[in-house]
């Protein structure tokens, strides 16, 4: 199946520092990205969508400034948190989809701001 | 917006059957997903109905009835391994391939 691969799987940051993270599509091309967040026993909540070419779409509530989503290849999209605070501690997660559009998952990153 | 409703958590025994049921209200169904969240990891995909009746995959079959909102995914001979998180998404029409999540159903198997 297809594979979508997430670095880094953890990352520990001081506060005030900003984090990249990327989602790469292996054995296909992504024109749509997504990025989700999940906080401890909650469900995913989708941040993104990133499109290869043009600008991120946001969901409400989600501030573009402070997490910057870059989609430059067919097959990367990058995600960095800016000026990153301890309430940003969170795992993120990126989607890409395939045929149907069924959904392939990164394997997740867990951000963890000091 | 879409309403997804799974119970929170369940406990089963090792060699047993157990149903996660899934309710929703949207408006404009375009399919409904199942995936599977170990704690700490990516959620996988299990199983995708779009039309109502149910899709056997192995150990694991889901059921749909689009009429009632509902579906059901149901795993036989639970093994340890199963103990995970199972995540109901639904789809809607419009052109977007962004389904969204419930909560998750935790599901513990014991011995």
């Amino acid at each position: 199946g297809a594979v979508v691969s997430q670095h880094p799987s953890r990352v520990i940051c001081k506060s005030g520092t900003s984090v990249k993270i990327e989602c790469r599509s292996l054995d296909f091309q992504a024109t749509t990205m997504f990025w989700y967040r999940q906080f401890p026993k909650q469900s995913l909540m989708l941040m993104a969508t990133s499109n290869e070419g043009s600008k991120a779409t946001y969901e409400q509530g989600v501030e573009k400034d402070k997490f910057l989503i870059n989609h430059a290849s067919l097959t990367l999209s990058t995600l960095t948190v800016t000026s990153a605070h301890p309430e940003d501690s969170s795992f993120y997660i990126c989607s890409a989809t395939s045929g149907i559009g069924e959904l392939f998952f990164g394997e997740g990153s867990r951000l963890t701001v000091l | 917006g879409q309403n997804i409703d799974q119970p929170t958590e369940m406990t089963a025994t090792e060699g047993a059957i157990v149903q996660i049921n899934c309710t929703y209200q949207t408006s404009g169904f375009n399919g409904l997903f199942w995936y599977q969240q170990h704690a700490g990891e990516a959620p996988t995909f299990l199983s995708y109905n779009v039309l109502d009746g149910l899709e056997e995959k192995g150990r694991f079959s889901s059921f749909l009835s689009r009429s009632k909102g509902y579906s059901y995914l149901l795993l036989k001979e639970l093994q340890m391994k199963d103990s995970a998180s199972y995540l109901c998404a639904v789809r809607k029409t419009g052109g977007s391939y962004i389904p969204t999540f419930g909560r998750g159903t935790s599901l513990i198997v014991h011995p």
